[in-house]
């Protein structure tokens, strides 16, 4: 079956502590996403990437960081300076058109980030 | 910038009865338009999307949702409600910048529905 895998689902994190989540795609898809929720505030993007070895800050980059090693894979590890890292993250996936309107995103089922 | 407003933070309707979930949006071009919803600890799934076709957009589910440029609106309608359809919804608006296109979502409306 082709979709996006993230793990953990849950992951409890002690103060001071670096973690990655992990996300995997087999849809061949070029962009990929990662996303904060939080109670009554939709979703903010952290990063995305247009194609392998290449990454770009969303609207809420500051303690996180990234990779795109490989074009299945985008992880992304929330460091301690990240200041209230306690959330939902979902990663996400997207065709690239060449032209023509955006194609829909494919989204992952989520990690919850416990800061103890 | 693109941005979306979800009117209503929380919708409560009867099993049976017809569901309206809101939005409007701003746009400086003609937009893509998606609505996607979100069960309790899951990812999204879209719903459906508009993307400059026919301005009456069917998706899954009995959802449909209607663009209204005059209006600048994208509301999402179905008939009649079922005891599953109760989850989060939210309304997103494709953002073009710097050469690369990005999705900008609205907070999202809660529907609850009563048997």
């Amino acid at each position: 079956d082709g979709g996006i895998t993230q793990s953990p689902k849950y992951l409890f994190r002690k103060e001071g502590q670096n973690v990655t989540l992990s996300c995997e795609q087999n849809l061949n898809h070029d962009a990929m996403y990662w996303y904060r929720q939080d109670p009554g505030q939709g979703l903010r993007l952290i990063y995305y990437s247009q194609i392998v070895n290449d990454f770009q800050k969303g609207d809420i980059a500051e303690g996180y960081s990234v990779s795109r090693e490989k074009k299945e894979s985008f992880p992304l590890t929330v460091t301690s300076a990240q200041k209230n890292p306690t959330a939902f993250y979902l990663c996400a996936s997207s065709s690239q058109p060449t032209s023509g309107p955006y194609n829909e995103q494919f989204f992952g089922p989520g990690t919850r980030l416990t800061v103890l | 910038a693109q941005s979306v407003t979800q009117l209503d933070s929380h919708v409560s309707v009867s099993e049976g009865t017809p569901v309206l979930l809101r939005c409007n949006y701003s746009s400086s071009y003609s937009p893509s338009l998606f609505w996607y919803v979100q069960h309790p600890n899951k990812g999204l799934q879209l719903l459906l999307k508009y993307t400059s076709a026919a301005t009456l957009v069917k998706g899954i589910n009995g959802f449909e949702a209607e663009f209204k440029k005059s209006e600048t609106s994208f509301h999402l309608t179905k008939p009649s409600a079922h005891m599953s359809d109760a989850a989060e919804y939210f309304c997103v608006v494709s953002d073009r910048q710097g050469g690369s296109e990005k999705l900008v979502f609205g907070k999202g409306t809660k529907l609850t529905v009563n048997p």
